[in-house]
């Protein structure tokens, strides 16, 4: 168990909805960040957020936003779904925003869309 | 563009016998390589961060090594529970983030 916690476990929803995934980092990690997987591209960075504030945007499409609470928690906001939306998406957290810090991840959740 | 390549794409192994994943990467500064264990449906695992090439680091039946352009990881007399798919990221230096990029894996199969 790597202490960081991912809700739902599984989402299935229809084209064109919109979706919330929640992620709670580890205990004192300030530093959060998503990740998409699907079987065609492997894992892909999407954001981090640092203690609340945006740090880094990867290949995150515009109809997916994020953000980081005031308790660290983060949720990621899919919208206007597309089938090729359908991954699992992650979340994993570390120590600090910067420098060689280990990322833990999440168990997951499995997005599927139908 | 900055790149990890990993091979062998698939591995089967029988219980005992030692091999290596290989992980090569072009990037315009290495921070830090590192390695992870993927089983199916759940989060990557962390295993080992390498910082610059001659490290080495080891876990039970793992070792993983660093030089200037990959990565190998060893793994010897493997068992069943061994079979995972690693994956191996990098960080870059430079920058605010520490965001990982991975490679693709290597899905490794230890029959007994």
């Amino acid at each position: 168990d790597s202490g960081v916690t991912q809700t739902p476990k599984h989402l299935i929803t229809a084209t064109g909805q919109r979706v919330t995934l929640r992620c709670s980092p580890r205990s004192g990690d300030l530093s959060v960040y998503w990740y998409q997987q699907s079987l065609d591209q492997g894992l892909q960075f999407l954001i981090q957020y640092y203690n609340g504030e945006e740090r880094a945007k990867g290949n995150i499409l515009e109809r997916f936003s994020a953000q980081q609470f005031p308790d660290l928690h983060s949720e990621l906001n899919l919208s206007s779904l597309e089938l090729g939306d359908s991954a699992l998406y992650f979340c994993a957290s570390s120590v600090a925003g910067g420098g060689t810090y280990e990322q833990y991840f999440g168990p997951g959740t499995r997005l599927t869309v139908t | 563009e900055d790149q990890v390549t990993q091979s062998p794409e698939a591995l089967r192994l029988q219980e005992g016998e030692s091999s290596s994943l290989n992980c090569s990467y072009t990037v315009s500064g290495l921070r830090g390589l590192f390695w992870y264990r993927q089983d199916p449906g759940k989060g990557p695992e962390f295993l080992f961060t390498l910082y610059s090439a001659g490290e080495e680091k080891e876990k039970e039946r793992l070792k993983a090594t660093l030089t200037k352009k990959e990565s190998f990881l060893h793994i010897t007399a493997p068992k069943p529970e061994d079979s995972a798919t690693y994956l191996c990221a990098v960080q870059l230096r430079g920058g605010a983030t520490n965001k990982l990029i991975f490679g693709t894996g290597t899905l490794l199969a230890v029959q007994p």
